[in-house]
């Protein structure tokens, strides 16, 4: 089975640290994403990566970069973490097929900056 | 990107037919329809998808109007289990440094309470 493993379930940092949330993905997948969700707003497109250092903006790329050094690793980082950045954050991965693959998703990152 | 509109919330008998709407009259030729769920506390699974043609498998049925401009998630035998957040979304198909990819736009969603 495909697995998508996000590094923690729960994090709690402070406002103005340096955050980094950590993906893998063991099915060889190109692509992987990452959203964050919150009430309301449902899922929103953060950043997404079709290959090893590259990436896209998504829809709220602002105050969020990522890294991927390595196809099986993609890496949200929160450069100075805010209040307003407390969410669910959901990894996702799929293969570089076009439009007609599924994604698998993480069991997600709740983080809440305090 | 085409957007679709799902009703906020259903309800559904146990054992009976679970039939879920979703609206999208702006999309284009080259977008699937895809169908995820989401149960409390964990990410998204993905359902089903298709592009003109109704698909069935193991989990649920997908039927898209000719026109394509709707579709339905049909879950045959709801169970108590199904309860979930149901999202219709549209892969949008882009090309970026000459390959393809597939970018998931997710709206709001139905809540599906199935109930004894």
């Amino acid at each position: 089975d495909v697995k998508v493993t996000q590094s923690s379930r729960y994090l709690v940092k402070r406002t103005g640290e340096k955050v980094f949330l950590e993906c893998v993905q063991d099915m060889d997948h190109e692509n992987m994403f990452w959203y964050r969700q919150d009430p309301g707003l449902g899922l929103r497109l953060i950043y997404f990566s079709y290959d090893v250092k590259m990436k896209e903006k998504g829809d709220i790329p602002e105050g969020y970069s990522v890294s991927r050094e390595k196809k099986e690793r993609f890496s949200l980082i929160l450069e100075s973490a805010s209040t307003n950045q407390t969410s669910m954050y959901l990894c996702a991965s799929s293969l570089l097929t076009g439009p007609n693959t599924e994604a698998f998703f993480g069991q997600g990152t709740r983080l809440t900056v305090v | 990107d085409a957007k679709t509109t799902q009703p906020t919330s259903m309800d559904c008998a146990e054992g009976r037919a679970a039939n879920l709407p979703c609206n999208h009259s702006t999309i284009s030729g080259n977008e699937y329809v895809y169908w995820y769920r989401q149960i409390h506390s964990q990410g998204p699974q993905y359902i089903i998808h298709g592009l003109k043609n109704n698909e069935t498998n193991e989990m649920a049925s997908l039927i898209i109007t000719e026109d394509r401009k709707s579709s339905t998630l049909i879950l045959p035998h709801a169970t108590l289990r199904d309860t979930a957040v149901y999202y219709c979304i549209l892969n949008f198909h882009l090309l970026a440094g000459g390959t393809s990819y597939g970018k998931l736009t997710f709206g709001q969603g139905t809540i599906l309470t199935v109930h004894p």
